[in-house]
């Protein structure tokens, strides 16, 4: 079975820093782009940030542009996210989610079940 | 930046059919997909490449693009179908959501 698995959030004062974890398994991790995207209390989905499938590549929304960086493993069939110098506004569920292929461009087939992140002091 | 636009809400009767659109420039050129969120639950994907269903959607999910409007439909929308739905494209190596739509079935 396709699956992904979140892990790392939490609360986190304004500022500080948190790394966000997406296991996956059932497919082979490498040959697919993976994504983030958050979705704040009653929000609509917004993109994070975006990496191909080999890892060489990697794409950010503005809103999150030299504060978070995508990451991924291979070997460990894992995505990253690590973010610094965070908001209030960051606050959020975070989701991966698969792409359909090894570059961007694609739709997102596999969804994680979200990591709850909460910016606050 | 590019944006994309949804009507908030749409409500539709039990076994009618539900149009939800999606506008964005020349979104035709581009492909369209497009995403179902039950309350509480992670998005499930519904329609990309503008037509195509991945396997287990229902055949009653369709879906067009064209000049600057893409169109999720769904005949004979059933009480299930009642969700948040939304509109997803590229544009330059980034992903745009539309703001979504709370679909009724009233």
């Amino acid at each position: 079975e396709v699956q992904l698995l979140e892990s790392g959030g939490g609360l986190v004062q304004p500022g500080g820093s948190l790394r966000l974890s997406c296991a996956a398994s059932g497919f082979t991790f490498s040959s697919y782009a993976m994504t983030w995207v958050r979705q704040a209390p009653g929000k609509g989905l917004e993109w994070v940030s975006g990496i191909t499938g080999s890892g060489g590549s990697t794409y950010y929304a503005d809103s999150v542009k030299g504060r978070f960086i995508i990451s991924r493993d291979n070997s460990k069939n894992t995505l990253y996210l690590q973010m610094d110098y965070l908001r209030a506004e960051d606050t959020a569920v975070y989701y991966c989610a698969k792409g359909s292929g090894s570059s961007t461009g694609g739709a997102f087939n596999i969804w994680g079940q979200g990591t709850m992140v909460t910016v606050s002091s | 930046s590019y944006e994309l636009t949804q009507p908030p809400s749409v409500s539709v009767s039990p076994g009618q059919t539900a149009s939800i659109t999606c506008s964005g420039d020349k979104l035709g050129d581009k492909y369209a997909s497009w995403y179902q969120q039950k309350p509480g639950q992670s998005p499930v994907l519904v329609i990309y490449q503008d037509t195509k269903r991945p396997s287990g959607i229902p055949e009653r999910f369709s879906g067009s693009n064209s000049g600057n409007t893409a169109a999720l439909t769904i005949s004979g929308t059933q009480a299930m179908d009642e969700a948040d739905y939304y509109c997803q494209a590229w544009d330059s190596s980034t992903v745009v959501f539309g703001g979504g739509t709370k679909l009724t079935v009233l």
